[in-house]
């Protein structure tokens, strides 16, 4: 089975212009989660969903942040207008729903801005 | 909310020798508890959990870790260490009546010498 397919793999792009990061999540899971690796700060949550709903955005740094997830399959991280300080890796990952205890974690995308 | 302490960021080991990545966690409430490793430019893998019972739990690759519940610690252990376990080791909490919110530690780099 595919695990959590995220794209793009890397993104380098110039301070203001938005970004999108996009996350397919394991068939058959429920909830999908977004989160930030920095070197400062570690791995942080920044929204998660539950059968598409959103549920707990409050680890969304600030409005230039946003989420969505229009269908099961798939989910975007959208940055607009992106900062140097935006840079990171950020992870997608998938929970099925008997299974509540363990997410699935995709590759990440490592995102640099200028 | 809980939270979890990684006490050393870097782990130099000979290779074979033994290793143990310490992790300490605080909460109120009864929790969940993993053991993810990432290696270079990869995502987060899931090494082993702890959700009840058995407090020694074993993981891939040779590593195990165990639950000591008065010391709220959950240290992750391996024998005899492989070059290949050269990778970022992160340890996370989650709380059992919710699961959701996954908290995690700022990593431990562990480095097997040849």
């Amino acid at each position: 089975d595919a695990g959590v397919i995220q794209s793009p793999r890397h993104e380098v792009t110039e301070m203001g212009q938005e970004v999108t990061l996009r996350c397919k999540p394991i068939s058959g899971h429920n909830s999908l989660f977004w989160y930030r690796q920095t070197m400062m700060r570690g791995l942080e949550l920044l929204i998660y969903f539950n059968n598409n709903v959103p549920i707990d955005d409050s680890g969304m740094p600030e409005d230039r942040f946003s989420a969505k997830m229009p269908n099961a399959s798939f989910s975007t991280l959208k940055i607009q207008p992106s900062e140097p300080r935006d840079s990171a890796v950020y992870f997608c990952a998938s929970r099925h729903p008997g299974r509540t205890d363990t997410q699935y974690f995709g590759p990440g995308t490592r995102l640099t801005v200028l | 909310a809980q939270s979890v302490t990684q006490l050393d960021s870097q782990v130099p080991v000979f290779e074979e020798a033994p290793v143990e990545l310490r992790c300490n966690y605080s909460s109120s409430v009864s929790v969940y508890l993993f053991w993810y490793v990432q290696y270079p430019n990869q995502g987060l893998q899931l090494l082993l959990k702890y959700l009840s019972g058995s407090t020694l739990v074993k993981g891939i690759n040779g590593f195990e870790a165990e639950f000591n519940k008065s010391q709220t610690s959950f240290h992750l252990r391996k024998p005899s260490v492989h070059i290949s376990d050269t990778a970022e080791y992160f340890c996370a909490v989650s709380a059992k009546n919710t699961g959701n919110q996954f908290y995690f530690g700022t990593g431990t780099s562990l480095t097997v010498i040849p």
